[in-house]
């Protein structure tokens, strides 16, 4: 059974930065897993942040990055915003037609 | 503007099936893209259901793959979900989406979602 790893929660500063990890439980997290990362604030519909490692979605604001960090997807927030308080989602792909998405990250800004 | 939107009934009897229709306008299934279903419970995270081409090609999640059906209708430019026997286990809000999977290789077109209910 492949799992998706994400960090329960996470809380940083206004204004500062952070960056969530997405790992694999059974292997290394490569650019050909393709992480993709989605942000949710409760109640609504996920918002596609990053598409293949490190593309940003139109109209995501430059503070989001993604990338590859070790073994593991990395979706990086430089300047933290209030606004930025919600739920990050990672999808992995595992082979054989096969995504999964990671557990979600709680990110509190305060 | 590519749209896509849920329908189907909100409450389902459990050990019957449950079947959602996401329909696609703005641009034509034939054209390419994966299209697929992602699920998410009450209070918990986001769920890959199964995704399919208009070719017919179909992946599913393995846990779910003995229940679940996804069958694109390129007629009438949608797709379908049916998942069978359900339990309470099954209540979520289902949302379909567009998958680019030569690019991008993510969901990048959500629908707003549909609430489901398993109860008696």
């Amino acid at each position: 059974q492949t799992v998706v790893t994400q960090e329960p929660s996470f809380s940083v500063s206004p204004g500062g930065t952070v960056t969530l990890t997405c790992g694999l439980s059974s292997d290394s997290v490569s650019r050909r897993s393709y992480p993709s990362w989605y942000q949710q604030t409760p109640g609504r519909t996920p918002r596609t942040l990053i598409y293949n490692t490190d593309i940003r979605s139109s109209g995501v604001p430059g503070r989001f990055s993604g990338s590859i960090l070790g073994d593991k997807a990395a979706l990086t927030i430089t300047g933290a915003q209030a606004d930025d308080e919600c739920e990050y989602y990672c999808l992995l792909y595992v082979g054989g037609g096969i995504w999964v998405f990671g557990g979600g990250t709680r990110l509190t800004v305060l | 503007q590519v749209q896509v939107q849920e329908s189907g009934p909100g409450l389902v009897k459990p050990s019957e099936t449950l079947s959602l229709t996401c329909a696609v306008s703005g641009y034509s299934m034939t054209s390419g893209y994966y299209w697929g279903w992602v699920r998410q419970a009450p209070g918990k995270g986001l769920e890959w259901i199964g995704s399919t081409h208009h070719s017919g090609t179909t992946y599913y999640n393995p846990f779910l793959k003995s229940r679940v059906t996804i069958t694109p209708d390129t007629s009438k430019n949608k797709f379908s979900l049916n998942v069978e026997f359900v339990t309470a286990a099954d209540t979520a809000m289902y949302y379909c989406a567009r998958f680019e999977s030569s690019v991008l290789r993510a969901f990048d077109i959500w629908g707003q979602g549909t609430v489901v209910t398993v109860s008696s």
